[in-house]
């Protein structure tokens, strides 16, 4: 059982390149989400969705995209990366919220660096 | 109101040692507050969490504190071990909402 796969591990960008980090998990969740996180900063959400085809922006949106075809699938987009973006990148998933099991199951991260 | 405040930032233990870690909320709606433990290099697991109906839950070392009125929770690591050196995260929770998260405290516990 894979849980949440996140892939790259590691990436370096210039200054404007665009990219995808994708996220993918096989336990049928219906909640995915995107998280950044930074030094003495915590977790911010970025992106989330609730299922297929339902997104909705988390605390600091701007200069990402996401999107949710499937059930599986959650890919992160930076469209003109900046140095601001440099950060580790968590992806989430859960069962339904309200539900007894609330629990988060993250992957193990991308470490962006945008030069 | 979305705030979650976590001390201390870092915290640095003798083995056998009590690790303590404190958390503070404002938002009275939050009813789910759980502890996930990092790793270097590894993303953030749910080690330990708690409902406000409760004012105490233990699981192993590991001991949520909660006290409502004060809107505070906390963290106790009985008989610490080097193995428990990681990151913690409070957070905290309500229906229909996202998950809130405390900034992380980096415990290192000293063989």
């Amino acid at each position: 059982n894979a849980g949440v796969t996140q892939t790259p591990k590691f990436r370096i960008l210039k200054i404007g390149q665009s990219m995808t980090l994708q996220c993918t998990q096989d336990m049928n969740h219906n909640y995915m989400y995107w998280y950044r996180q930074d030094p003495g900063m915590g977790l911010k959400l970025i992106y989330y969705s609730v299922g297929a085809g339902i997104t909705d922006k988390g605390e600091v949106p701007n200069g990402y995209n996401v999107s949710r075809s499937t059930t599986e699938d959650f890919p992160l987009r930076l469209e003109l990366a900046a140095p601001s973006q440099t950060s580790v990148y968590f992806c989430a998933s859960s069962y339904p919220q309200g539900t007894t099991n609330e629990k988060l199951f993250f992957g193990s991260g991308t470490q962006l660096s945008v030069l | 109101q979305q705030q979650v405040k976590q001390s201390p930032q870092s915290l640095i233990v003798q083995k056998g040692g009590i690790s303590i870690i404190n958390c503070a909320y404002e938002n009275t709606a939050f009813d789910y507050f759980p502890w996930y433990q990092q790793f270097p290099g590894k993303g953030p697991a749910l080690l330990i969490a708690i409902r406000p109906d409760v004012s105490e839950k233990k699981e192993g070392r590991f001991t949520i504190s909660f006290n409502k009125s004060a809107k505070q929770f906390s963290l106790h690591i009985m008989d610490s071990q080097p193995g428990d050196s990681a990151t913690y995260f409070c957070a905290a929770h309500n229906y229909g909402q996202n998950f809130v998260f405390g900034p992380g405290t980096r415990l290192s516990v000293l063989p």
